[in-house]
């Protein structure tokens, strides 16, 4: 069974630019998890998604924002990039909505500002 | 008081060596426990879920004390290949997986 994929693998931008990053979750998996782990920082949650819809969201300003696609993939956007952005974007997935499910995570994404 | 807290170490042991890493939450309303393994530049993986219990998986065990508000995780018997990172992570209903910043551990031969 394939895991969490994400893509891409390695991101460099400017500041100010825009970034995509893609998440597809195991299969069978409804609800998608961002996290940002920033270099001497613990794993910090961005956003959760279940079902298409935004669960809950993270102290993060609103140019983090994501989706969820009816496949149950995910992608996050964060716009006019700044440097602290620099981090290594990680993607989860679980079964459902119940939070003591095991969330599997991605390989990540990382994100260079320069 | 960070939500979650961990001895950031690092622990470094010889082969063999029994090593214990220890948690504080500071949130009483948590409902669940875990212990992820983070490689060096890889994703976490779940290790263990917590239970109150305390639970056993090979030379792992885990603690949960609700009282004090502690975890903890105990290795026996050090591999070379338990050198990692061991984020303890706890889950508040209604919100997502709240990390410490992790617990690095170094076994030498």
């Amino acid at each position: 069974e394939a895991g969490v994929t994400q893509s891409p693998t390695h991101l460099i931008k400017t500041r100010g630019q825009q970034a995509t990053l893609r998440c597809s979750p195991i299969s069978g998996h409804t609800s998608v998890y961002w996290y940002q782990q920033a270099l001497g920082l613990g794993l910090q949650f961005l956003l959760w998604y279940d079902e298409g819809e935004e669960r809950n969201r993270g102290n993060f300003p609103p140019r983090f924002s994501g989706r969820q696609f009816p496949n149950y993939s995910s992608e996050l956007n964060v716009n006019a990039l700044e440097l602290e952005d620099s981090a290594l974007y990680l993607c989860a997935s679980s079964p459902g909505t119940t939070l003591t499910d095991t969330q599997y995570f991605g390989p990540g994404t990382r994100l260079t500002v320069l | 008081r960070k939500e979650v807290e961990q001895d950031p170490g690092p622990f470094n042991v010889p082969e063999g060596a029994t090593v214990a890493f220890n948690c504080t939450y500071s949130n009483s309303a948590s409902q669940s426990f875990f212990w992820y393994r983070q490689d060096c530049r890889k994703e976490p993986k779940l290790l263990m879920s917590v239970y109150s219990s305390g639970n056993e998986d090979g030379r792992f065990t885990a603690q949960l004390n609700r009282a004090s508000q502690y975890i903890s995780l105990l290795i026996r018997d050090s591999k070379l290949s338990d050198s990692a990172t061991y984020l303890c992570v706890v889950n508040q209903a209604g919100t997502a997986l709240i990390f410490g910043k992790g617990t690095t551990l170094s076994v030498s031969s």
